[in-house]
């Protein structure tokens, strides 16, 4: 089975602070994602990753960076935290290539983040 | 652009009745439709797609979903309801915006099931 690990589940920040999420998969898939949940508004993507060191912005991504220095793990990055983005954050990933187009995500069980 | 609804934000049902999670989406071309669910503080686990072929798709869990073309709509179903059930049932549609094995999803608002003994 696809193991896709947070680091944390729960997380508590102070504005401003930088604030580092991590994801690690465990299936060599190419593919990487942050979502951000929030009630009422299902899934939104803020970035996701098609190979190492490349990045696209999804729907999102304002106040977020990221990072994927290696293929297995892929980070998401809040420059200066702002209550606003108190949120469930997810990532998930799966395989690129022929067929990918019909595969499913993979989640991780997700990092509840409250910034204060 | 792609997009799909989820018009009930709950949906209610007693142990052992059918249910059903209404779906509707909205694309340009042939639709990749997907069905996943959320239990409480888990992530997103995959039950079921639609890419082509046969309209009633089953998946895990004894779920399966009828694709409408007519009607754009994937409800998800199941014939008999357990009380495990109860969770988060999201709706989601493939962004054809993007080509190759990006993959990306478009999610629905969700959809809560509780299911009552």
């Amino acid at each position: 089975d696809v193991k896709v690990t947070q680091s944390s589940r729960y997380l508590v920040k102070r504005t401003g602070e930088k604030v580092f999420l991590e994801c690690v998969q465990d299936m060599d898939h190419e593919n990487m994602f942050w979502y951000r949940q929030d009630p009422g508004l299902g899934l939104r993507l803020i970035y996701f990753s098609y190979d190492v060191k490349m990045k696209e912005k999804g729907d999102i991504p304002e106040g977020y960076s990221v990072s994927r220095e290696k293929k297995e793990r892929f980070s998401l990055i809040l420059e200066s935290a702002s209550t606003n983005q108190t949120s469930m954050y997810l990532c998930a990933s799966s395989f690129f290539g022929q067929g990918a187009y019909n595969s499913p995500l993979h989640f991780g069980n997700g990092t509840r983040l409250t910034v204060t | 652009a792609q997009s799909v609804a989820q018009p009930e934000d709950q949906v209610n049902v007693a142990e052992g009745n059918p249910l059903t999670v209404k779906c509707t989406y909205s694309v340009s071309g042939n639709p990749y439709l997907f069905w996943y669910v959320q239990y409480p503080n888990r992530g997103l686990q995959f039950l079921l797609k639609y890419i082509t072929g046969d309209n009633l798709v089953k998946g895990s869990y004894g779920f399966e979903a009828e694709f409408n073309k007519s009607q754009t709509s994937f409800h998800l179903k199941k014939p008999s309801a357990l009380v495990s059930d109860s969770a988060l049932y999201f709706c989601a549609v493939r962004d054809i915006g993007f080509s190759g094995g990006y993959n990306k999803l478009i999610f629905g608002a969700g959809t809560r099931l509780a299911v009552h003994p």
